[in-house]
């Protein structure tokens, strides 16, 4: 089965860098574009960014254009969020998600917490 | 604008039907895509395309669309159906947007 396992928030403080990690399994993770996806504590949720299947295209939120990077590793099956210059606004569960037509997810993961404050 | 807006709740009596909205002018190009997400838990994929379901999604969910507004309706409302509804299209630089939330209280 789908599986999509994040790791690597936290707490930080402002202007601090953090790099979140996906471990994908179950699926042939080359075959898809993956997303980061976020949603700050009782609020929305906000697409942060995208990748296509073979690192060729990403896309990113305003907010985090220019801070956020994201990659992945088709070998090791594993997705990467790099995030610099973190802001208070920038506190949310993040979801590493599985996207069958680019925008529209079909699997989640469970989220990991990143906490910016001083 | 690449917003997209929804309702912020609505309740449905137990058995009867609900039909929850998102509006946006990406929505005239693109279908919505409709998300159900219970406290604590990861958002799930109700409804993708033109009105698809995903393996394992009741048929009491269905999705429309017209002009610049898409539809989810829940026909039929459970107790378990009881959480917030997002949509989500793309905005016109390609990027993924989410309707504004809606949530969902089975009297």
């Amino acid at each position: 089965q789908v599986q999509l396992v994040e790791s690597g928030g936290g707490l930080v403080k402002p202007g601090g860098s953090l790099r979140l990690s996906c471990a994908a399994s179950g699926f042939t993770f080359s075959d898809y574009y993956m997303s980061w996806i976020r949603q700050a504590p009782g609020k929305g949720l906000e697409w942060v960014s995208y990748i296509s299947s073979s690192s060729s295209y990403t896309n990113y939120a305003d907010s985090v254009k220019g801070r956020f990077t994201i990659s992945r590793d088709n070998a090791k099956n594993s997705l990467y969020l790099q995030m610099n210059s973190l802001r208070a606004e920038d506190t949310a569960v993040y979801y590493c998600a599985r996207a069958s037509m680019i925008v529209v997810v079909d699997y989640w993961g469970q989220g990991t917490l990143v906490t910016v404050s001083s | 604008s690449s917003e997209l807006t929804q309702d912020p709740a609505v309740s449905v009596a137990l058995g009867q039907t609900v039909r929850i909205t998102c509006q946006g002018d990406s929505l005239r190009s693109y279908y919505a895509s409709w998300y159900q997400q219970k406290p604590g838990q990861a958002p799930v994929l109700v409804i993708y395309g033109k009105n698809n379901r995903p393996s394992g999604i009741p048929d009491r969910f269905s999705g429309s669309s017209s002009g610049n507004t898409a539809s989810l309706t829940i026909t039929g409302a459970q107790a378990e159906d009881e959480a917030d509804y997002y949509c989500n299209s793309r905005d016109s630089s390609g990027m993924g947007v989410f309707g504004t939330g809606t949530k969902v209280t089975v009297l």
